[in-house]
């Protein structure tokens, strides 16, 4: 059974600092891994997909790396905004199926 | 183009009542999922429907169930209420593209709370 842990739970961080943020997972045969944010009582909003065969994906001020075979992904922020406060999730698909297994989610705070 | 739709936005029962969630998926997506969120958690998989076939179930009692219809709107449905089943309900849909799922887009999700 796949299981996703993301740590910490929670990081307060002053504005300008880079965030880094890490998810692991404890069965590598995933099809791709997303990292989403989540403003409080709202929907997911998808940042970045990589899919199995990659090592990494850029979006703006993100980006996202994925060991596969170490079952790790870590999604940086570079040059972190009072903005970015909001709860940030991983999630895997597996090989088969669509089923998305999410990890608890990390609270961040960025102070202006 | 819109995004996912979900109805309604919020809903208050009370315990052994009968709920129904709504969700449109984005136009051209015909595989939509149903996630539920307790506060404080990662979203947990309920149900996957593909061309109205269900494709996928988690660990979920049978007082949840589901459809999807031939527009690929889709339907969740709890029974007799639990208080433990006051969540955020999420419904994401994605495309299928030479023969996979690709990446899941979400809706806004409907807050249900149970008294």
């Amino acid at each position: 059974k796949q299981e996703v842990t993301q740590i910490p739970a929670a990081l307060s961080v002053p504005e300008g600092e880079n965030l880094v943020l890490n998810c692991s997972f404890t069965d590598s045969a995933i099809y791709n891994l997303q990292w989403f944010r989540q403003d409080p009582g709202k929907g997911l909003t998808s940042l970045l997909l990589i899919q199995s065969s990659q090592r990494e994906q850029t979006s703006g001020r993100l980006n996202a790396s994925l060991d596969k075979s170490s079952g790790r992904s870590t999604l940086y922020i570079a040059a972190s905004q009072p903005g970015d406060s909001a709860t940030y999730l991983c999630a895997v698909r597996p090989a088969a199926g669509n089923k998305l297994t999410f990890g608890g989610g990390t609270r961040v705070l960025v102070k202006p | 183009d819109a995004g996912v739709t979900q109805s309604p936005t919020h809903l208050i029962k009370t315990r052994g009542q009968h709920v129904t969630l709504r969700c449109s998926p984005i136009s051209g997506h015909k595989s939509v999922s149903w996630y539920q969120q307790v506060l404080g958690q990662g979203p947990q998989f309920i149900f996957q429907y593909y061309e109205k076939e269900e494709r996928g179930r988690g660990n979920f009692p049978d007082r949840f169930s589901a459809r999807q219809f031939p527009n690929y709107s889709s339907e969740l449905n709890v029974n007799a209420l639990l208080l433990g089943d006051s969540a955020l309900y999420l419904c994401a849909s994605s495309v299928i593209l030479a023969g996979s799922y690709n990446e899941q887009f979400f809706g806004p999700g409907t807050r249900l709370t149970v008294l």
